[in-house]
């Protein structure tokens, strides 16, 4: 059983869009929230990060939102770009493990 | 500073065979972990290791066996491959298990 669910498996945006990719999950040990971003026959490479002490973290055009009481967080990217189409990941640490999502197959139209 | 480098990058093996899937990192990381890359399933953690001599089963740890004599290395054992082994697996390690870094993949085809 998948101990983080991401929605959506894939999603197209056109350029200049947002992209918003959606995460829950169950466990309230859970301790740290990253993004990652995977291109083509490369393995991920972390993204952004959150903690469940903060409502929200932005780092250039990434932002994560994240929402305690729902146990929901998602990743926004603004102002999309070709340069962005990969797969990202989200993934949730606890008891010294990392368990990731589904993943979401991202595509920005020019 | 190579960071995480897995061998071999590809490999086909038939069913029944063994082979070990090497990962080495040169950072110093006490933490690493094995994955594999399913279409639709994400990336599912096979084992994880917080220090030399101490690793754990993740979700899927079934025909694996890891062990980790040094820090460096973390190498992924399976001991009778089967064709629902085929995917893709890629090592990873970090200093905190915060951000992982991961290594560029071994494609593993099981006939």
């Amino acid at each position: 059983q998948q101990q983080v669910k991401q929605s959506p498996q894939s999603l197209i945006v056109q350029k200049g869009g947002i992209s918003i990719i959606n995460c829950a999950y169950e466990n309230t040990a859970f301790d740290y929230f990253p993004w990652y971003q995977q291109f083509p026959g490369k393995g991920p490479a972390l993204l952004i990060a959150i903690r469940p002490d903060v409502s929200e973290k932005k780092e250039g055009r990434f932002t994560i939102s994240f929402n305690k009481s729902a146990k929901q967080f998602s990743l926004h990217i603004m102002d999309s770009q070709p340069g962005d189409s990969a797969t990202y990941f989200c993934a949730a640490r606890g008891a010294q493990k990392l368990v990731f999502g589904q993943g979401t197959r991202l595509t920005i139209n020019p | 500073n190579a960071g995480v480098t897995q061998t071999p990058k590809f490999q086909v093996l038939k069913t029944g065979q063994s082979m070990t899937l090497q990962c080495a990192q040169d950072m110093n990381h006490e933490y690493m972990s094995w994955y594999r890359q399913d279409p639709g399933m994400g990336l599912r953690l096979i084992h994880y290791s917080v220090g030399a001599g101490i690793t754990d089963q993740g979700e899927v740890p079934n025909g694996y066996n890891v062990s980790r004599s040094t820090t460096e290395d973390f190498p992924l054992r399976l001991l009778s491959a089967a064709p629902s082994q085929t995917s893709v697996y890629f090592c990873a390690s970090s200093p905190t298990a915060h951000g992982y870094t991961f290594g560029s993949g071994t494609r593993l085809t099981v006939v």
